[in-house]
């Protein structure tokens, strides 16, 4: 057990741009969470995947942000067209099917100039 | 919507002094409690949780009770260590079980 792993760890963008972060599960683990948080707040639920399946979308989730989990494994979450309001630090957790119990990574964190 | 509210910090103790975080929810049906910790420079991870109404979870001396009738999951620790220092974070998981909804946080520092 590795732990789930975020890549990278920070990004600095030019506002316009698109990035991408990646999230490495626990290898058993079938469900996959990704969350956004900012300063002084708690993280906000964006998106869900059981296995491939994305089950679950946020509205805070709008049509510049795409997640992926191709085969059930790792998980792409893409930000096209990068504003300043993205700029946040986005958390990738996963889990078994137990409730609640969430293994979180350390972030990807996001600066939009 | 469902939703949690933490008091708000920073809160600032000696060690050995007593700890008291105070949370309650709003939600339809039967949620899920959870006590999420940040350590500085760590991920997010679970401290304890509780499933049903009365129910304790305890996790490294502290401790919090699921008051179904006060709507409320107040963490507790008799006795803070400067190693405590963290962020801690409420949560509830409503009954369909999927993403799990945060309270703001609440800064947590112990001195020596």
């Amino acid at each position: 057990d590795t732990g789930v792993s975020q890549d990278p760890r920070h990004k600095i963008t030019k506002r316009g741009q698109n990035v991408t972060f990646r999230c490495d599960p626990i290898s058993e683990h079938n469900r996959l969470y990704w969350y956004r948080q900012t300063l002084g707040q708690g993280p906000e639920f964006l998106t869900y995947f059981q296995n491939e399946a994305q089950l679950e979308k946020s509205r805070l989730l709008s049509d510049r942000f795409s997640a992926e989990r191709p085969k059930g494994s790792f998980s792409t979450l893409e930000i096209q067209r990068t504003e300043q309001g993205d700029s946040a630090m986005y958390l990738c957790a996963s889990s078994q099917a137990r409730p609640g119990e969430l293994f979180f990574g350390e972030g990807s964190r996001l600066t939009v100039l | 919507g469902d939703s949690v509210t933490q008091m708000e910090g920073p809160v600032t103790l000696s060690e050995e002094a007593f700890l008291t975080i105070n949370c309650t929810y709003t939600a339809t049906g039967y949620p899920s409690l959870f006590w999420y910790v940040q350590y500085p420079g760590e991920g997010l991870q679970l401290l304890l949780k509780a499933t049903k109404a009365d129910d304790k979870g305890s996790n490294k001396g502290f401790e919090a009770t699921y008051r179904k009738e006060t709507t409320s999951f107040h963490l507790e620790k008799g006795s803070v260590q400067v190693s405590d220092s963290a962020v801690y974070f409420c949560a509830l998981q409503n009954q369909a079980g999927t993403a799990l909804i945060f309270g703001k946080g609440t800064t947590l520092s112990v001195s020596s």
